[in-house]
C-alpha cells in the first residue's frame, strides 16, 4: 500500500534558524513527489515536484532533496512568513494520478 | 479562470440533508480530483475524473457521495443523506496532464449539525 509519514508534527523556529521536514514515502514505482504548502483556511499551494532520487530543486529559502525512500524539505534562515503546514505527496506510475499525502508539518516562525 | 473556484466556502447543513458541493477547474485543464481533508490531516483522495468520466472513483466512502463532471469542466460533490461524520473541508484540485502538478482551491469547510 502507498504511504506518506510526515516529520516532524509540528515545528517551532526561530526567525534565521535553519532546519529540515522528513517526508517518509512507500510507493509502487513512484511517478513524482510533491511538496505543497497550505496556510490556514486555504488549498495547499504547489512548491516542488521531484521525480528521480538525487534531484533537487529550490526557491527562495526552500530546497527539496529526494532519496528512493524519502525527501527533505530544507528551510535556510526562515522568517515569520515561511510559517504554514507543509505537506508531501506521493503520485505512483500505476495509478491514475492521485495524490497519497502525509499529516503534514505544521511549521511556525517566530521572530 | 484564473484558478481553480469552489462554492460555496462554507456550508452548514443539518444531519440527514442533502448538499451539493461546486468545483469550477482551471480552464482546459482535463483532469479532475477531489479530496477531503480532517482536521489535522492531509488531504484524502476521493474520486478522478477524466474528461467527463470518472476513471476512479475507489476513494468514496460509501454510496452516500457521488460526483459528476457532465461537461468535462465544472464538477459537483454531492453528498446524501448527512451525518456529522462527513464534516471536513472539501478540496478539488485540477491538473493539466498526469503527472504534472495539482493546482487546489481553497476548499468548501462542511459542517454537519
Amino acid at each position: 500500500e502507498d504511504q506518506v509519514t510526515q516529520s516532524p508534527e509540528a515545528l517551532r523556529l526561530q526567525e534565521g534558524e535553519s532546519s529540515s521536514l522528513n517526508c517518509s514515502y512507500t510507493v509502487s514505482g513512484l511517478r513524482g513527489l510533491f511538496w505543497y504548502r497550505q496556510d490556514p483556511g486555504k488549498g495547499p499551494e504547489f512548491l516542488f515536484t521531484l521525480y528521480s532520487a538525487g534531484e533537487e530543486k529550490e526557491k527562495e529559502r526552500l530546497k527539496a532533496t529526494l532519496t528512493k525512500k524519502e525527501s527533505f524539505l530544507h528551510i535556510t534562515a526562515p522568517k515569520p512568513e515561511d510559517s504554514a503546514t507543509y505537506l508531501c505527496a506521493v503520485q505512483a506510475r500505476s495509478n491514475t494520478g492521485k495524490l497519497i499525502f502525509g499529516q503534514g508539518t505544521t511549521l511556525q516562525v517566530k521572530p | 479562470g484564473a484558478g481553480v473556484s469552489q462554492t460555496p466556502s462554507n456550508k452548514v447543513t443539518e444531519k440527514g440533508k442533502y448538499v451539493e458541493l461546486r468545483c469550477d477547474p482551471i480552464s482546459g485543464h482535463t483532469a479532475l480530483y477531489w479530496y477531503r481533508q480532517s482536521l489535522g490531516q492531509g488531504p484524502e483522495f476521493l474520486i478522478y475524473f477524466q474528461g467527463t468520466g470518472a476513471a476512479d472513483d475507489s476513494g468514496l466512502p460509501n454510496d452516500r457521495f457521488f460526483a459528476v463532471r457532465p461537461e468535462g469542466s465544472v464538477s459537483t460533490l454531492k453528498i446524501q443523506r448527512t451525518e456529522r461524520g462527513d464534516s471536513a473541508v472539501y478540496l478539488c484540485a485540477s491538473m493539466a496532464g498526469y503527472g504534472t502538478e495539482a493546482f487546489f482551491g481553497q476548499g468548501t469547510r462542511l459542517t454537519v449539525v
